[in-house]
């Protein structure tokens, strides 16, 4: 199975702060990755495929880059809404395998 | 704007059969794939398949033997059939709709707990 290893696990910022966070893969997984945002109760929401592609609706502060081995989700302005727990997902290889995630609090 | 909601039993003994239904509203259920995703307390999300509106399915192999997932175009539902449930199979139980572009998730549900306890 392909490895997805996030960093940091937990992450502290401040409304209007500019974040990035980081999922690698244990092997090439091109741009096979999505980003999802979970809260507590909530519906999960999707934000990102093929690594940098935004899902419709999604605000444009959020972005993602990379290929390969490396991936990474930027929020430009930390809004409240963005405090929540964050996973990456490869589906390179099925089943698709997630990240253990990177829980954003706020500071 | 596709949206999705899980419905079954919150509590199985072990050995049991743990059956899930998602109901898809704002679209239909044609022509799109359909997942199945899990997260056990404190722990990662787990894939565990999806099927297709024409009923072909596609499963995790770590739980492909336990595992069987259908589809009623005529109520726009789908389901999951998990047999021979154990506590490791307590979790928060998500349907989701599978990307249009690859075997990620685009919509989900809210989730629903089922947890397996003696």
């Amino acid at each position: 199975d392909i490895q997805m290893t996030q960093s940091p696990s937990t992450l502290s910022a401040s409304v209007g702060d500019r974040v990035t966070l980081t999922c690698r893969a244990s092997q090439t997984i091109s741009t096979w990755l999505a980003w999802y945002q979970l809260k507590p109760g909530k519906a999960p929401k999707s934000l990102i495929y093929h690594a940098f592609r935004l899902q419709s609706g999604v605000p444009s502060r959020f972005s993602g880059s990379g290929s390969g081995t490396e991936f990474t989700l930027t929020i430009s302005s930390l809004q409240p809404d963005d405090f929540a727990t964050y996973y990456c997902h490869q589906y390179h290889t099925y089943p698709g395998t997630f990240g253990q995630g990177t829980k954003l609090e706020i500071k | 704007q596709v949206e999705l909601q899980e419905s079954g039993p919150g509590l199985l003994k072990p050995s049991e059969t743990l059956s899930l239904t998602c109901s898809v509203s704002g679209g239909s259920i044609s022509p799109y794939y359909w997942s199945w995703i899990r997260q056990p307390p404190g722990k990662g999300l787990e894939w565990i398949g999806y099927v297709y509106h024409s009923g072909s399915t596609n499963y995790s192999p770590s739980l492909k033997s336990r595992v069987t997932m259908s589809v009623d175009t005529s109520k726009n539902q789908f389901s999951l059939r998990l047999t021979s449930v154990t506590a490791a199979d307590t979790a928060v139980y998500y349907c989701a709709k599978r990307g249009d572009y690859g075997d990620y998730a685009d919509h989900w549900g809210q989730g629903a707990l089922v947890t397996v306890s003696s």
